[in-house]
């Protein structure tokens, strides 16, 4: 199947500072990417999702934007807190959801 | 309280055996799915449902079975067949037809040997 890649694997922020994750995917008829967060333990978490006719969107302290010229999208968390920590998936949809190895994110208090 | 429901949390079995995952969802959605997730790995798709007493098998289905009886539910079996069985294994369900915002369980994190 088609792939998506996620950078970084790993990021650490102090609180209040923001992070970004980028995926980039190679299906040109992906027109779905959601962003999920996973604690340690649970089921990925729906966090926020962007549509192919949207170029950005927010949600509080969350936003993700798409290009789908060059193929990538990022997820933005502004004011980070600890409990944003968590690992966190994007994926891309067309006919089946494809998934990203994922970044674990540590906010350091 | 709607959601989606895995049982067990945990599982340990012996080499050889069948074992089978519950998945239960309230939320009156139609398609069902099961996922795999081994560390450093994002999730792959083991079988998938769209409809009651119809399913399709995913990017990695070899080793596994499933079952659609009802809507509420989409059981896994891991079986013999399955050489690294050993994973995190996540059900996964969805409003629409296709695979758009999927809701998962819990999880349960089976351990052969």
């Amino acid at each position: 199947g088609e792939n998506v890649e996620q950078h970084p694997s790993t990021l650490s922020v102090q609180e209040g500072d923001s992070a970004v994750i980028k995926c980039t995917y190679s299906d040109s008829a992906s027109n779905y990417f959601p962003w999920y967060k996973q604690e340690l333990g649970k089921g990925p978490q729906l966090i926020i999702d962007i549509r192919s006719n949207v170029g950005e969107k927010k949600d509080q302290r969350i936003a993700v934007t798409l290009n789908k010229t060059a193929k990538h999208f990022s997820l933005h968390i502004t004011e980070t807190q600890p409990e944003d920590s968590a690992v966190y998936f994007c994926a891309s949809i067309d006919r089946d959801m494809r998934f990203g190895a994922g970044t674990r994110l540590t906010v350091k208090p | 309280d709607g959601g989606i429901t895995q049982s067990p949390k945990y599982l340990f079995r012996k080499e050889g055996q069948n074992v089978t995952l519950s998945c239960e969802q309230n939320l009156n959605h139609d398609a069902m799915y099961w996922y795999r997730q081994d560390p450093g790995q994002g999730l792959r798709l083991i079988y998938y449902s769209q409809i009651v007493n119809d399913f399709q098998k995913g990017d990695i289905a070899e080793g596994y079975s499933v079952s659609r009886e009802k809507k509420e539910s989409f059981p896994l079996t891991v079986t013999s067949a399955q050489k690294n069985p050993t994973a995190f294994y996540l059900c996964a369900s969805s409003p629409r037809d296709g695979p758009y915002e999927q809701y998962f369980g819990p999880g349960t994190r089976l351990t052969v040997t």
